[in-house]
């Protein structure tokens, strides 16, 4: 079934350990995001893709860094991690072209101790 | 960058009520507005969008309101359920871009049996 993959769902880690969210989609989508969203709710992006090789970053400034490599796989990685990094981090695709829906992935809830 | 301001941030309503969520937005170069519902602990999914060339969309109980010249957008739901107790989000983008939607804060929306 095509859809969009985050792993993993929940992470615990301590402060200055490096992590790698992953997220994959099985829609063929050209475009890719990351959006953080905080207890408050609100959704914010931090960094988007146009397709391969291309990474942009977003509306929010974030210390993470992405890759897109393939089409179908936008990997987010923070290098050392710190408890201002605990949130909800949701990935997300959509069709190149017009404007398109946005279809999510489930989330990597990250707390860093 | 686009703005988008959404009100109110909570809205309780009585089973059966209507309920009505507000959004305006900044950049009039934005075409293309979705909302987002939001279930506990779920992902956000896309419940309706609506096109600048476009003033009125409805697909069964919810409908949604575009005044360009105003730059708001409402959504209104009718004859409310239970299940529509959610985190709603208005969002706005600029037609082709790929740099991701820009999100209001987000509706809680509770539904009183």
């Amino acid at each position: 079934e095509a859809d969009i993959y985050q792993t993993p769902r929940y992470l615990v880690i301590g402060t200055g350990k490096k992590i790698t969210l992953e997220c994959s989609q099985t829609m063929g989508h050209d475009k890719m995001y990351w959006y953080q969203q905080d207890p408050g709710m609100e959704l914010h992006l931090i960094h988007y893709s146009y397709g391969v090789n291309s990474t942009e970053k977003g509306d929010l400034s974030s210390e993470s860094t992405v890759s897109r490599i393939r089409t179908e796989h936008f990997p987010l990685t923070l290098e050392s991690a710190r408890p201002s990094h605990t949130s909800q981090y949701l990935c997300a695709s959509s069709l190149a072209g017009a404007a398109g829906e946005l279809f999510f992935g489930e989330g990597s809830r990250l707390t860093v101790l | 960058g686009e703005n988008v301001e959404q009100h109110p941030s909570t809205l309780s309503v009585q089973e059966g009520d209507s309920a009505v969520i507000k959004c305006t937005y900044s950049d009039s170069a934005s075409n293309y507005f979705p909302w987002y519902k939001q279930e506990l602990g779920k992902r956000p999914q896309l419940i309706i969008d609506i096109r600048s060339n476009v003033g009125e969309k409805k697909d069964q109980r919810i409908a949604v309101t575009l005044n360009k010249t105003a730059k708001h957008f409402s959504l209104h739901i009718t004859e409310t359920q239970p299940e529509d107790s959610a985190v709603y989000f208005c969002a706005a983008r600029e037609g082709g871009g790929a740099d991701g939607l820009t999100f209001g804060k987000g509706t809680h929306l509770i539904i009183q049996p």
